[in-house]
């Protein structure tokens, strides 16, 4: 069964300080994996796609490691702003279907 | 022009009245996507439709039809909901590209900034 899991479910760190976020998937045949930004009340917005021969790609304070072996994926936020309190979610591409992660629910407190 | 728009924003509706849902993209998308989403909870695939013909029906209650007038536009019609059907309802496009294995799902959605839909 295709399946994405993401922990933590919720996250609080203080601004400034960095945090990882995991997804771990089993979804086959795998395509990419993309890590959506979704604050509240708003639609998500994609902030980085990692295909098969991908290992790290950066975005700003975001860094998305893969490790197609393991099926693990993690996201690094650097330097914590307060505008990074948002909902971030792992979406499995195979190939036509997308399998969307539970989601880490991140709050950047002052 | 990289936005995907959805009117209304807000929407509040009881159990007898009809309205519908309208998103609109002019990124020259040919997939667009209708998901709901809970709280707290991620967004969930309801329909699917590829070059304006619907492709993928996720076992949606009738009283949620969709309809894709044209390449830039889709429309959920709301009907008889329920209470539980209230939700924040999020409009997607996507390119549809091809690789070796057929038609292949970038995952590179843009979404819109949703319908909040509460049912009285």
């Amino acid at each position: 069964k295709n399946q994405v899991e993401q922990s933590p479910q919720s996250l609080i760190i203080l601004e400034g300080k960095n945090c990882t976020l995991q997804c771990n998937y089993t979804v086959s045949p795998f395509s990419n994996l993309r890590w959506y930004k979704q604050d509240t009340g708003r639609g998500p917005v994609s902030l980085t796609i990692m295909t098969f021969s991908e290992n790290t790609k950066s975005n700003g304070r975001y860094t998305a490691t893969l490790d197609a072996d393991t099926k693990q994926s993690s996201l690094h936020i650097t330097a914590s702003q307060l505008s990074d309190s948002a909902s971030y979610i792992c979406v499995v591409s195979a190939y036509v279907k997308l399998i969307f992660g539970t989601g880490t629910l991140l709050a950047v407190q002052p | 022009d990289t936005e995907v728009t959805q009117t209304p924003k807000h929407l509040v509706m009881g159990m007898t009245n009809k309205k519908s849902l309208k998103c609109e993209q002019h990124m020259g998308h040919r997939a667009m996507y209708w998901y709901k989403q809970k709280a707290k909870k991620p967004p969930e695939l309801m329909f699917v439709y590829s070059y304006e013909k619907l492709s993928i029906n996720e076992s949606v209650p009738s009283r949620f039809s969709p309809e894709c007038p044209n390449s830039s536009l889709l429309n959920l019609h709301l009907h008889a909901l329920q209470p539980e059907d209230s939700a924040l309802y999020l409009c997607a496009s996507s390119p549809v590209k091809y690789g070796k294995g057929g038609r292949e799902n970038t995952g590179e959605l843009f979404f819109g900034e949703g319908s909040r839909l509460t049912v009285l």
